[in-house]
């Protein structure tokens, strides 16, 4: 079946660092790819997405590659600020009507000043 | 509502006794989802509607879940003789369209922790 992995956390970094999360993944067919984030005493929110191979999803400074040579979909951004701090999953949605989606373990980020 | 709306936010209760979980999706959004977050287990799919119907149940860990949708809008999620494995925290979402294939955007409630002593 669908599965995602996600690097083991928690994450720690000081503010202006580099931010790297890798996620990889188990589908059949051409799933489709997504970062979901979940702020403290917030419900998940889509950060950023990517459809098919190659794609590269971006939002708020982070970004991803849709890398199915890999299966891979790596977050990324530049330089991270405390407002980052927050709950990172990775999901994947497998095709048809019924589809779903299956999460990452989700790993927690913490940004200091 | 503006969001997805969950209630309890919070519920500590007994072993042995059932508990019901209350989703209020987004108006107009005809798929709706249930998930259980566990600590260090992340996201698990439990059920999902399409509309009234369920046509995915296979997320439901045994059959002392359950989970019903009425008038395409809220859904209530009851675990009976609720054991301390129960305890987690029980996420709903939905969205506009049939599936995520593609758009992906579920829109999350903020969910009911669940705490079985």
């Amino acid at each position: 079946g669908d599965s995602v992995t996600q690097m083991e956390g928690p994450v720690t970094l000081s503010e202006e660092a580099f931010l790297t999360i890798n996620c990889t993944y188990t589908a059949t067919g051409y799933p489709s790819l997504f970062w979901y984030v979940q702020y403290p005493g917030e419900g998940l929110q889509l950060l950023l997405k990517a459809t098919k191979a190659d794609d590269k999803g971006s939002n708020k400074g982070f970004e991803a590659t849709y890398r199915k040579e890999t299966t891979s979909f790596h977050l990324e951004k530049g330089s991270v600020q405390v407002s980052d701090s927050a709950v990172y999953f990775c999901a994947l949605s497998s095709t048809g009507a019924n589809s779903k989606l299956t999460f990452g373990k989700g790993i927690t980020l913490s940004v200091r000043p | 509502g503006a969001g997805v709306s969950q209630s309890p936010s919070n519920k500590v209760t007994e072993k042995g006794k059932d508990v019901e979980l209350r989703c209020d999706p987004i108006s107009g959004h005809t798929a709706l989802y249930w998930y259980r977050q566990s600590l260090g287990q992340g996201l698990e799919f439990l059920i999902y509607f399409q509309g009234n119907s369920a046509p995915d149940k296979s997320g439901l860990p045994s059959d002392r879940f359950s989970a019903e949708r009425t008038g395409g809008s809220v859904s209530t999620l009851t675990i009976q003789r609720t054991q301390q494995e129960d305890s987690a925290v029980y996420l709903c979402a939905s969205s506009k369209a049939p599936g995520v294939a593609g758009t992906g955007e579920l829109f999350f409630g903020e969910g009911s922790r669940l705490t079985v002593l």
